[in-house]
């Protein structure tokens, strides 16, 4: 049994570039849920997407978009990068919306 | 919405001590987790617990819903155990988790 596996692991970006962002779920899980972990603070919910329908959002701006496929796995797109989007982005699957979550090791991004 | 506060903000052990972290929510929830975020960033769930006791070797936790806390227990702590501990919180029907503000361990030898 895989874990949840998130790709790329760093990323440096300049400001008003696009990126995306991929998370596999754990084997078995339907729901993904993306949270943005800014330096010394806790993870803050982004959105959560349920059997490939958006299920959930946080206080975050349009610009951040995602998508999950019929696997389950889920990408998150943020458009227009600002530098406060310097962040660990990290993603978690769990068996249904409101369970236990498995976070992967994260994405380390950082805007220029 | 929810508000969600640990204490203490850090605490620092020698390896075999026993220690008590705190997690205190503002209103009723019907979904809580423990984790424990590594010095590599890497965050592990440690319990799903909206209410009652769980245990889990050296570890075990208890929520009371009814007062809006939860407590976690580590006890023979090693140095593994160093890093932060969440306590995470949701009211409605989807794990959209309200971290609280974490209490950073250190384990020293």
């Amino acid at each position: 049994e895989t874990g949840v596996t998130q790709s790329p692991t760093h990323l440096i970006k300049t400001r008003g570039q696009q990126v995306t962002l991929r998370c596999s779920s754990q084997s078995g899980h339907n729901t993904v849920s993306w949270y943005q972990q800014a330096l010394g603070q806790g993870p803050q919910f982004i959105f959560q997407y349920y059997r490939e329908e958006e299920n959930g959002r946080g206080n975050f701006p349009p610009r951040f978009s995602g998508l999950q496929f019929p696997n389950y796995s889920s990408e998150l797109n943020v458009n227009a990068l600002e530098l406060d989007d310097s962040a660990l982005y990290l993603c978690a699957s769990s068996l249904g919306p409101n369970e236990k979550l498995f976070f992967g090791s994260g994405t380390q991004l950082s805007v220029l | 919405g929810i508000q969600v506060e640990q204490s203490p903000p850090d605490l620092i052990l020698q390896e075999g001590a026993n220690s008590t972290l705190r997690c205190n929510f503002s209103d009723s929830v019907n979904n809580l987790q423990w984790f424990h975020q590594n010095p590599w960033g890497q965050l592990i769930n440690l319990f799903y617990i909206p209410s009652g006791t769980k245990q889990n070797g050296r570890l075990s936790a208890t929520t009371v819903a009814t007062e809006r806390y939860s407590l976690l227990y580590i006890s023979s702590s090693q140095t593994t155990d160093s890093g932060v501990y969440f306590c995470a919180v949701e009211r409605g029907t989807a794990s959209k988790l309200t971290f609280g503000t974490g209490t950073r361990l250190q384990v020293t030898l």
